[in-house]
């Protein structure tokens, strides 16, 4: 089944410094999100790149859509201890039914004080 | 603005219990979801409702049933729960409908452990 895949699994750095993390899908998409998750909590919508957007910003996130290669990244800058969470790429589900979501395994970072 | 209410947060229920889990939001939004989450594991899609009396299969539905019970409410039973069941279950809304995709907005799930 089509589904976004991130790398890497888990991520740990010191705070300040920045995060990337990467998302890879097997088939054509209209969009692909980015949530966050922290600890015992849900889900929470960070970011949605369309097909047609090479590059997003939002705050510190710099989000990039590569269509040739099937692949996104998610990239965190000047991080904090705050930013502590796992992060899940998401893309749709086959044409008729886009409106479920695909989600990836997450990527579990970790920034350090 | 509470957004996506789930109840309980947590239970514990022996095999063959039934339990309803409960899911209401504010937010006036036409689609609802349930997901469960597995450790080590995205989120996987048990059902979707997008209006009010209408629902769909997701990735893993079965053992489960649902119902909209309005345009706020979207509840999750498990008639005869089993061990494979103990999960993390979310509920989440969206103002997508079938042939779009919108951002989703998440409950705090409840945590189901089946003995």
């Amino acid at each position: 089944s089509q589904q976004g895949e991130e790398d890497p699994q888990a991520l740990s750095i010191q705070e300040g410094e920045n995060a990337t993390m990467n998302c890879s899908y097997k088939t054509s998409i209209n969009n692909l999100q980015w949530y966050r998750q922290n600890s015992g909590r849900g889900l929470v919508h960070l970011i949605l790149i369309r097909s047609n957007e090479r590059e997003k910003h939002s705050g510190r996130l710099r989000v990039t859509l590569d269509t040739s290669k099937k692949s996104s990244s998610l990239l965190i800058t000047a991080s904090r201890a705050a930013d502590t969470a796992s992060y899940f790429c998401a893309t749709p589900g086959p044409k008729g039914s886009s409106y479920k979501l695909i989600f990836g395994s997450g990527t579990r970072l970790l920034v350090r004080p | 603005n509470a957004g996506v209410t789930q109840t309980p947060k947590f239970q514990v229920l022996k095999t063959g219990q039934s339990m309803t889990l409960q899911c209401a939001q504010d937010m006036n939004h036409n689609s609802m979801y349930w997901y469960r989450q597995d450790p080590g594991m995205g989120l996987r899609l048990i059902y979707y409702s997008a209006s009010e009396g209408t629902t769909d299969k997701g990735e893993v539905p079965n053992g489960y049933n649902v119902s909209r019970l309005n345009k706020r409410e979207f509840s999750l039973r498990l008639e005869s729960a089993a061990p494979s069941q103990t999960s993390v279950y979310f509920c989440a809304s969206s103002e997508g409908d079938r042939h779009s995709n919108q951002p989703q907005h998440f409950g705090d799930g409840t945590r189901l452990s089946i003995l």
